[in-house]
C-alpha cells in the first residue's frame, strides 16, 4: 500500500499522559500536513512540515501539540498531558510539492484519540 | 466570514435520484482550487471530485459533477443516480493561492450528513 499511513487508528490515553500520531506520507512525497476533526465538525488545519522543517504552523495550539518531520521517518504529531478535549480525529495528508494545481493532496485513514 | 460554507446540515434522497449538495466560498486569491472529501462512517477520508478556477469546464468523475459558478462563488456537487453506499458526511474544501497563504492547506466546510433511502 503506497498511500498516506497513519498510526495507530485507535488511540486510548488518561488525561495527562502524551499521545504520539505518526504518519508515514505517500512515497517520495516531502510535504505533511497534520489536521483535526472534533466530533460534529469540519477538518481544521493545524501544522504543514516539509522534511526537517515546520514551514506553517497557524493551526496548532499554543501548548502541549507539537509536531516534527525527522529527515528519516515519518512525521510524529505530539500531545502532552493530554485533555478529554483532545480527544478528535487526527488525519495527516502528504503532497509532492508545497504549492500545486490538481488534487495532488492524499490523506489517510485517521488516528482517533480518546481521552478518558 | 467563514471561507467554506455548507448550509445544508443533513440531506435525504431516495436511491437512483439525484441530490446537489451546496457549497459556497470566500477568498480574494484568483487562482484556487475547490475539493469534495465523503467521510463515511468508517471516518476515512475519500476524496471525489477537483476544480480548479481557471478550468472553464465543470469536473466530472462518474456519478459526481461538480456545478462550478465563479461569480456566485459557489463549488455545489451533484450525485447522480444515488446509491445506499452514498450515504455518509461530504465535506467541501478550498486550497487558496498565494493570498490565502498558497501551499496545499485545506480549508474545509462544516458538512452535509446525506442519508439514501429506499
Amino acid at each position: 500500500n503506497a498511500g498516506v499511513m497513519q498510526n495507530p487508528r485507535h488511540l486510548v490515553r488518561r488525561r495527562g499522559q502524551e499521545a504520539r500520531l505518526r504518519c508515514s506520507p505517500m512515497k517520495g512525497h516531502s510535504h505533511v500536513y497534520w489536521y483535526r476533526q472534533l466530533p460534529e465538525e469540519g477538518l481544521k488545519f493545524m501544522v504543514y512540515l516539509q522534511k526537517e522543517n515546520i514551514i506553517d504552523e497557524s493551526g496548532m495550539p499554543k501548548e502541549r501539540f507539537s509536531a516534527e518531520f525527522p529527515k528519516e521517518g515519518p512525521s510524529i504529531l505530539r500531545i502532552q498531558q493530554v485533555v478529554r478535549g483532545d480527544s478528535a480525529a487526527y488525519f495527516c495528508a502528504s503532497s509532492l510539492l508545497g504549492d500545486s494545481s490538481g488534487n495532488t493532496i492524499y490523506f489517510g485513514e485517521g488516528s482517533w484519540l480518546t481521552v478518558v | 466570514a467563514q471561507k467554506i460554507t455548507q448550509t445544508q446540515p443533513g440531506m435525504f434522497v431516495q436511491e437512483k435520484e439525484a441530490v446537489t449538495l451546496d457549497c459556497t466560498y470566500d477568498t480574494s486569491d484568483q487562482s484556487y482550487g475547490l475539493f469534495w472529501y465523503k467521510q463515511p462512517s468508517s471516518g476515512e477520508m475519500i476524496f471525489l471530485i477537483y476544480q480548479g478556477s481557471y478550468d472553464e469546464q465543470n469536473a466530472t468523475e462518474g456519478r459526481y459533477s461538480l456545478n462550478f459558478q465563479k461569480a456566485r462563488k459557489s463549488a455545489n456537487l451533484v450525485i447522480s443516480a444515488s446509491q445506499l453506499g452514498d450515504s455518509a458526511m461530504y465535506f467541501c474544501a478550498m486550497r487558496e493561492g498565494f493570498l490565502g497563504g498558497g501551499g496545499n492547506k485545506l480549508t474545509f466546510g462544516t458538512g452535509t450528513q446525506l442519508k439514501v433511502e429506499l
